[in-house]
């Protein structure tokens, strides 16, 4: 069945601490990898779209990188404002369903 | 720009109770999906509609269902609910999800079910 993984569960970083979230992902033909981002209390938020093996993508202290099987969103001297839940999702070519992973909950200590 | 809008923000009903959600999309968006979240399944896909026709349906009973009106507004149902039907209900839409454009989420709909 296909399946999206997320690792950590859970990372705590003290403010400053680089660190990388990984998304690993099993579909029969990718068509779209997606990075959101989920604060407490409120709906996910666009990050990234990553299409093909060894895209890149970066905003502000973030970075999305792909392989054939999975992404790394990469964390550069992250701030607390930076702490939220990120979720990695992927559609694939069959059909649009967009499935989600059970996302990584960041808290960047001050 | 509106973003996607849910009603109402915060619902209790009883088990085996029925509940109607509601969620107004981005102008200009015909494609809605509703997930649901929960801490320990994350998030999972219920079903998509575009342009008034349920295009996609995820792994859930019939209990779960949902419309498109002809403004692209959605609204899904839960019959006969269940204590394990508290979650976090979120609405998203895009232009079309086919073409790979970003899902705009909104800030949900709290479900308990006692």
């Amino acid at each position: 069945e296909d399946q999206v993984t997320q690792s950590p569960e859970a990372l705590r970083l003290q403010e400053g601490e680089s660190s990388s979230l990984n998304c690993s992902y099993t579909v029969s033909g990718l068509r779209g990898l997606f990075w959101y981002r989920q604060d407490p209390g409120k709906g996910p938020e666009f990050l990234f779209t990553l299409y093909s093996a060894g895209e890149e993508k970066e905003k502000e202290r973030l970075k999305a990188t792909l392989t054939k099987k999975e992404s790394f969103l990469h964390i550069t001297a992250p701030k607390p404002e930076d702490s939220a839940t990120y979720l990695c999702a992927v559609s694939e070519n069959r059909d649009d369903k967009i499935i989600f992973g059970k996302g990584t909950r960041l808290h960047i200590l001050p | 720009k509106a973003g996607v809008t849910q009603t109402p923000r915060y619902l209790i009903k009883t088990r085996g109770q029925q509940v109607t959600l509601s969620c107004s999309p981005i102008s200009g968006h015909r494609s809605v999906s509703w997930y649901q979240q929960t801490p320990g399944q994350g998030l999972q896909f219920l079903f998509e509609y575009f342009s008034e026709t349920q295009r996609n349906k995820g792994n859930f009973p019939g209990r779960f269902s949902g419309r498109q009106f002809s403004n692209s507004r959605s609204e899904m149902n839960v019959s006969t609910l269940e204590l394990g039907d508290s979650a976090l209900y979120l609405c998203a839409s895009t232009w079309d999800s086919w073409n790979n454009s970003p899902l705009h989420f909104g800030n949900g709909t709290r479900l308990t079910v006692t």
